[in-house]
């Protein structure tokens, strides 16, 4: 099984819908978990933190399972700029690993 | 300003020559690490280093080395044993000594072999 996983896309999703990303990971003793956003050609850049209480930030929700080890991330009432590709982040102890991405493209 | 930052931005190298990227952060992260990535693909983890003085490999370390003599500093070298080395490298930096907070990234190098 993968450090994490997540579905590559691309998701295709008209402007106004909403849309879920769902990412695994198999290392239980993870300590902490990301969504970072990477536009074309760009670097990584931090979306939001995810907490196993769940959190939110405007149109975006975050959810953590630890359970289940699986991490969500919903993004609501989309936007043409939201445009990019979203990687599900998890940290252990001593590094960082990144899922594949799944790339979303928002259609006008 | 603090940051993380990679030079150059646009590295071109003849085949059979080593090539040295450069990261530099100031953000007094003890965690540092080198990823690539290719085209349409995920990120790829090269090297980390929790501390200084010592470094680990990732997944696809065979053909580069690192060095970590200083906090700030963590330089990735392409030698002439890695196959396919044009691809975008990205170094990142995070604190309290190991993932326990967010990965920062420098804005990449675009390394292309001609």
């Amino acid at each position: 099984r993968k450090e994490v996983e997540q579905d590559p896309g691309p998701f295709n999703v008209p402007e106004g819908a909403t849309v879920a990303f769902n990412c695994t990971y198999s290392n239980s003793a993870s300590q902490s978990f990301f969504w970072y956003r990477q536009d074309c050609r760009k670097e990584p850049k931090l979306l939001m933190s995810v907490y196993s209480s769940g959190n939110e930030d405007g149109r975006f929700t975050a959810q953590l399972n630890r359970a289940s080890q699986y991490i969500s991330l919903l993004i609501r009432d989309s936007k043409l700029s939201d445009s990019a590709t979203y990687l599900c982040v998890v940290n252990t102890d001593d590094k960082i690993i990144f899922g594949k991405g799944t790339r979303l493209h928002i259609l006008p | 300003d603090g940051g993380i930052t990679q030079s150059p931005k646009y590295l071109f190298r003849k085949e059979g020559q080593n090539v040295t990227l450069s990261c530099e952060q100031n953000l007094n992260h003890d965690a540092m690490y080198w990823y690539r990535q290719d085209p349409g693909q995920g990120l790829r983890l090269i090297y980390y280093s929790q501390i200084v003085n010592d470094f680990q490999k990732g997944d696809i370390a065979e053909g580069y080395s690192v060095s970590r003599e200083k906090k700030e500093s963590f330089p990735l070298t392409v030698t002439s044993a890695q196959k396919n080395p044009t691809a975008f490298y990205l170094c990142a930096s995070s604190g309290q000594g190991g993932g326990r907070t967010e990965a920062f990234f420098g804005q990449g190098t675009r390394l292309t072999v001609v």
